[in-house]
């Protein structure tokens, strides 16, 4: 069964870096997008972040271009979101969610994991 | 971007009640609008995508209708589990921007 597990969150200090792990199994990992989407406590949902299933292709949301990547590496099966310059309005449970494509080829999410959580404080 | 919105914030039902949840787009997404269920310190549950078709092992109780801005996801006899908050969002383009939520909870 797909399985998405989320790892490299904790405490950092505003202006460090982090980088996000999510690690995929159960499913042809290089043949779908992946997305990071993150929700700060207490708040809904925020898209972050995509990748294409090789990597060519890659969009932020608008709150985190510039300062975070989002990469992939298909020998792992894995996808990373590298998170810099944060800030306190950067914490949050992020998490990986995996693409499907419905009838007309557009891309929705099917499975999300469990998250990890980024603290930004001093 | 397109803004999503939902109606009500919040509701308080009964077992066994009808719900139904409204959700609005700033423009019109054709039916690339996407339910989740989330509770509370779990990750979001994929419930609808395409606007009415159910994902996976989701049970038929939930049914979601529109197209082009206006949409609704229906939930047909509440049940303990179902007590949760509930998200849209569209994927017709980038970024993906999600609803605020509707919390539903026991009357």
């Amino acid at each position: 069964q797909v399985q998405l597990v989320e790892s490299g969150g904790g405490v950092v200090q505003p202006g460090r870096s982090l980088r996000l792990s999510c690690a995929a199994s159960g499913f042809t990992f290089s043949t779908y997008g992946m997305h990071w989407v993150r929700q700060a406590p207490g708040k809904g949902l925020e898209w972050v972040a995509v990748v294409s299933y090789d990597g060519s292709n890659k969009y932020y949301a608008d709150s985190v271009k510039g300062r975070f990547i989002i990469s992939r590496d298909n020998s792992k099966n894995t996808v990373y979101l590298q998170v810099s310059s944060l800030r306190s309005e950067d914490t949050a449970v992020y998490y990986c969610a995996k693409e499907e494509y419905d009838s007309d080829g557009y891309r929705f999410f099917d499975y999300w994991g469990q998250g990890t959580l980024v603290t930004v404080s001093s | 971007d397109i803004q999503m919105t939902q109606s009500p914030s919040s509701l308080s039902a009964s077992v066994g009640d009808r719900v139904t949840i409204t959700c609005r787009a700033s423009q019109g997404i054709s039916n690339y609008l996407a339910w989740f269920q989330q509770k509370p310190g779990k990750a979001p549950k994929p419930l609808i995508y395409a606007a009415s078709s159910l994902q996976n092992g989701v049970p038929s109780k939930f049914s979601g209708s529109g197209s082009g801005t206006d949409f609704t996801l229906t939930i047909s006899s509440l049940q303990p589990e179902d007590f949760a908050t509930y998200y849209c969002q569209q994927y017709i383009n980038y970024p993906f921007t999600f609803g605020p939520g509707t919390k539903v909870d026991i009357k």
